[in-house]
């Protein structure tokens, strides 16, 4: 079946610093979605790529989806205690409507 | 306002008994999940429905059943049969599945 994949699992940044998590489908995807967790609550969504080679950006967030639409990565500038949280990438697969989240990378700042 | 409600936030119960969690959604949304999140780890899926009276299992679909009766109820029940149900559960909707999805505020589930 459809697999996602995310690294790191972790990642602690200094605040100020950058961070790039990066997110892998087994399978070729319609589109991918990012979602930001913060601890205790539940999932928002932050964005959707549809498109091969699409790049769209949040304010510090930059989200990119590859070429082959199987894999996309979450670029994060200048990282604030208020990006502490854990981003999940979730792919819905070209020939299907499941949406399957990758395992999430937990990102701590340290101030 | 409109959202997707699960209740209780909370909930406990005693081992082998079935119990049902809630999930409403007051978006008009067609599409509706149901997660499973254990401590530290990802979102794995149980359930989700494109339609009313249609529904697909997910990658965890065994000791949970689902019924969609409603297009704005999609409520999750977890069997005795489930060997480990003590959970964080997360109900969300959709426009479609091409679309984001809002979640609910989750129920933790724990089974003594």
């Amino acid at each position: 079946g459809q697999q996602v994949m995310q690294i790191p699992q972790y990642q602690h940044v200094q605040e100020g610093e950058d961070f790039t998590t990066y997110c892998n489908s087994s399978t070729t995807l319609s589109n991918i979605q990012w979602y930001k967790q913060r601890p205790g609550g539940h999932p928002v969504f932050l964005i959707q790529l549809v498109k091969s080679g699409e790049v769209k950006k949040q304010k510090r967030l930059t989200f990119q989806f590859g070429e082959a639409k199987k894999n996309s990565s979450l670029h994060i500038t200048a990282t604030q205690t208020t990006d502490v949280g854990t981003y999940f990438c979730a792919g819905v697969r070209a020939a299907g409507n499941k949406l399957t989240f990758g395992g999430g990378t937990r990102v701590l700042v340290k101030p | 306002d409109g959202g997707i409600t699960q209740s209780p936030k909370y909930l406990f119960r005693k081992e082998g008994q079935n119990v049902t969690l809630s999930c409403e959604q007051n978006l008009n949304h067609d599409a509706m999940y149901w997660y499973r999140q254990d401590p530290g780890q990802g979102l794995r899926l149980i359930y989700y429905s494109q339609i009313v009276n249609d529904f697909q299992k997910g990658d965890i679909a065994e000791g949970y059943s689902v019924s969609r009766e409603k297009k704005e109820s999609f409520p999750l029940t977890v069997t005795s049969a489930q060997k480990n149900p003590t959970a964080f559960y997360l109900c969300a909707s959709s426009t479609t599945s091409q679309r984001g999805a809002f979640f609910g505020q989750g129920t933790r589930l724990t089974v003594v």
